[in-house]
């Protein structure tokens, strides 16, 4: 198993600003995963984060909105940029080990006024 | 396309209860199944794993059954608590990629 240590666990931030989440795991792993949960919604992919490589992102997710970088085999960020009240949700990382189970952080809650 | 959804969206059953939740995908040609769940405002904790070649998982009072020619997972929650009520999502890994395609999952509340 793994556990997944996300910050912040919540934050209200202005609209046009900036805000990074970090995703810290407590064991080395290959891959690490962003996803989005929008209020009443259920969770979609926004990237996947590989150490040494660039993230890939899924359609609808474009780099410039969401940066991710990947500096270690534990580590990885999430920013989302230029908020708008478009973008509160539930934003949570991801890891899988040796293609078994994935294991989720306890998320972090933004709200854009 | 993978599609998956779960039926139904909503549930409510007094305490001590059996009860199944059920998932559907469009394609069969899966990597693996998870069920997780989600409390209110919270991250997602697994329950079960079931890998393509499986047929079912068991776990406590928790059982998860795979048919992927029918594209369809059961989640069995047995003798149903109080401490049961939470969202329910069913995931499916589509290839050995690590992604996961979620359903809009099951909200289960169970009365006392």
């Amino acid at each position: 198993s793994a556990v997944i240590s996300q910050k912040p666990s919540r934050d209200i931030c202005q609209r046009g600003t900036s805000l990074t989440i970090q995703c810290q795991v407590d064991s080395q792993v290959t891959m690490m995963f962003w996803y989005r949960q929008q209020p009443g919604q259920s969770l979609t992919l926004i990237a996947t984060a590989n150490q040494g490589s660039e993230a890939t992102y899924e359609s609808g997710f474009v780099i410039d909105k969401f940066p991710i970088s990947r500096p270690n085999l534990t580590f990885s960020t999430l920013t989302v940029s230029n908020m708008s009240p478009e973008d509160s949700s539930i934003y949570l990382c991801s890891v899988e080990f040796m293609n078994t189970e994935a294991f989720f952080g306890q998320g972090t809650r933004l709200t854009v006024v | 396309k993978q599609e998956v959804t779960q039926i139904p969206a909503a549930l409510s059953v007094p305490e001590g209860e059996n009860l199944v939740l059920n998932c559907s995908f469009t394609d069969s040609a899966i990597y693996n199944l998870q069920w997780f769940r989600q409390d209110p405002g919270k991250g997602l904790t697994s329950l079960l794993l079931i890998q393509s070649s499986q047929r079912e998982q068991t776990s406590g009072r928790l059982n998860a059954s795979l048919d992927k020619s029918s594209g369809r997972s059961t989640l069995y929650i047995a003798a149903s608590q109080p401490g049961d009520s939470a969202t329910y999502l069913c995931a499916v890994g589509s290839g050995n990629t690590g992604k996961l395609i979620f359903g809009q999952g099951t909200t289960l509340q169970v009365k006392p």
